[in-house]
Order: structure tokens, then sequence, then C-alpha cells
């Protein structure tokens, strides 16, 4: 079956700028979440749906990060006025439940911030 | 905190062995693996849960030790499709089975002909 998807799959902005990522995940997979990963680093938690709430956003860097899954099923994570700082890949994935269940990632959207 | 990866690389040939370490400062109640293939999306291979618990998948085997709050990747008789980078990760809150994990900064494995 089709795995989770996020686009763009690369997205180039000036600093300032207003930018939004989307993310598909796996058809009935109740737990979504956001990770970055940066050059030779592991993916850093961002933000974890389950359902259409944001259960845990803690991770969000500052008040510039926002995420939304409005239905329950994709999400968008939005960045606003962005910072050279913020280039990095966004891993979107998903999970059938929450604790303990195999993460299934995206390709990711590689952002950089000019 | 996040779990400490050792080695940060090694380079196999075919057929050869290598075993991949992650450590944590803190409690373990469970050590998640992935591996990464460069431009692609991390991969999932398997999640150890208890003390002891030792898990396979393929060739590729992983232990965990509780007590001293490490976990090991096994690679057995190398394959070229082994190469990538291998992650550790770890409940963000130390002691749990928390859904959030942090991740080590990656164990790059190069298997050659």
């Amino acid at each position: 079956g089709a795995g989770v998807s996020q686009t763009p799959s690369n997205k180039v902005t000036e600093k300032g700028k207003y930018v939004e990522l989307r993310c598909d995940p796996i058809s009935g997979h109740t737990a979504l979440y956001w990770y970055r990963q940066s050059l030779g680093q592991g993916p850093e938690f961002l933000i974890y749906f389950q359902g259409t709430g944001a259960a845990d956003d803690s991770g969000l860097p500052n008040d510039r990060f926002f995420a939304v899954r409005p239905e329950g099923s994709v999400s968008t994570l939005k960045i606003q006025r962005t910072e050279r700082g913020d280039s990095a890949v966004y891993l979107c994935a998903s999970s059938s439940t929450g604790n303990n269940s195999p993460l299934h990632f995206g390709n990711g959207t590689r952002l950089t911030v000019t | 905190q996040q779990p400490v990866q050792s080695p940060q690389a090694v380079i196999l040939r075919e057929g050869e062995d290598a075993v991949i370490n992650c450590s944590s400062s803190k409690a373990l109640y469970s050590v998640h693996w992935y591996r990464q293939k460069h431009g692609e999306a991390p991969v999932f291979l398997m999640i150890l849960l208890k003390g002891g618990e030792q898990k396979g998948h393929d060739k590729i085997s992983a232990s965990f030790n509780e007590k001293k709050q490490q976990s090991s990747l096994y690679l057995t008789a190398s394959q070229l499709s082994y190469s990538g980078t291998y992650f550790c990760g770890t409940p963000v809150v130390p002691g749990t089975n928390d859904y959030k994990l942090s991740f080590g900064a990656g164990t790059t494995v190069t298997v050659r002909a």
C-alpha cells in the first residue's frame, strides 16, 4: 500500500517568508509525528498528533512553528518568518497507535532558507 | 538527552560482521533501531522492549542490556544492501515507553564488494 507522502520534496524560500509543508500519512494510522533532521544528525522530535489533536508539541523550537491535523489525516507544518537556521529536512512519520509502534517515515521535505 | 552511538562510521567487506552500540545516561525501557539510506526515509528495523531482549531482522539482530543502559546492533555476514546510516532511538522521557523518541547521531555503515 501507499506509504507516507510528503510535499513538496524540496522547498527553497527567502528569509522571512512563510512556508507550509504537507504530510499525508498511511491510511488508518492515528498517530502522526513531525521530526526535523539536520545534516549528519538523527531526527529530532517536533510534534505528535493522536487523531486531530496535538498531543505533544514540546519539540517545536519556538512560536514560529505550528502544525495542524484538522481531520485526523493530513497534517500541515507551518513555519512563519523563516530563518536560515530552519534549513533542514522535515520528516513526517505515522504509526498505527502511539507507544512502541514502528514509525513509518516519509521521504521528507528539504527546506532551504536563503 | 540523545543516546550516544559508536562507532560513528564503519567500512566492511561483504560477509564481514560489525557491531553498533547505543548508550544512554538515563534508564531505558525500550530501544528502537532504524536504517536510513542516502536521500531516503529512515526505515524501521526493530524495537526492543525488555531488558535482555534480543530480536532479529534477516541477519541483523540486536540486544538490549537494561542494566548497562545500552543496546547493540549486530550485522552478521554483511551484504551490500546493509549500507546506510543506522540510528537508535530512545524515549525522550527516561524510564518510560514514551512515544516520542530521541535519536542518536547515527552510525554510517559502508559495505564494499
